[in-house]
């Protein structure tokens, strides 16, 4: 079974400036999906950013990008110049790939960005 | 704003009750998946859907259970219906090509 630990229950950032999320998962799997979402006060959960385990290349999406560390097990999400609307519950997740996939969430993360 | 739709966006029940809802998948995808969303909680996994039968189930007892149509849409059903079962649920469609799951805006339900 796989797990997903994010251990910050909430950071708070001044807006345009720089925040790091954290995250780290285990699992015996060897080809896998690690994703950021973001779940705004409307509910629905958005996805921000997703990594393939066998890519060395760090995901970047515009201002969101990953520091991924396999052998550590550790997926982190780095916002770059920060903006109010960012302002979210984010939310670390695993997928194994084959049939019969599911994310496994972490328990979030509450980013409040500050003007 | 991604094309899943779930209804209703709020429900309240009584404990002992029976409920049902619903999700229409994105256009496309063939599969359906239901998540549980208590509060200050991480989504948990309940079941998923591929062409109209069960493909994976998580740790949720028998009585919830799911129903997938020809048009790709899903319902949930819970029945006897206990306070713990108060949440946010979240119906996420995909296609097997595809990794990523688009998520509707989900349905709070809220056992008392």
């Amino acid at each position: 079974a796989q797990t997903v630990t994010q251990s910050q229950p909430e950071m708070s950032v001044q807006e345009a400036e720089t925040v790091t999320l954290s995250c780290t998962y285990d699992t015996s799997e060897n080809n896998y999906y690690l994703f950021w979402y973001k779940q705004p006060p409307s509910r629905q959960m958005i996805l921000v950013i997703r990594q393939e385990a066998y890519k060395q290349q760090n995901a970047t999406e515009n201002r969101f990008s990953v520091n991924f560390q396999k052998a550590a097990k550790s997926f982190s999400l780095k916002i770059s110049d920060s903006q109010l609307g960012d302002t979210a519950m984010y939310f670390c997740a695993f997928m194994k790939l084959g049939a019969n996939s599911k994310l496994t969430f972490g328990k979030g993360i509450t980013l409040s960005v500050r003007p | 704003e991604t094309g899943v739709t779930q209804s209703p966006t709020h429900l309240i029940k009584t404990r002992g009750q029976q409920v049902t809802l619903r999700c229409s998948s994105q256009s496309g995808h063939n599969t359906v998946s239901w998540y549980q969303q208590a509060l200050g909680q991480g989504p948990q996994f309940i079941f998923q859907y591929y062409r109209e039968e069960e493909n994976g189930r998580g740790n949720f007892p028998p009585r919830f259970s799911g129903l997938q149509f020809p048009n790709y849409s899903s319902e949930l059903n819970v029945n006897a219906l206990e306070l713990d079962d108060s949440a946010l649920y979240l119906c996420a469609s995909s296609s097997r090509q595809n990794t990523e799951a688009f998520f509707g805006q989900g349905t709070r339900l809220t056992v008392v």
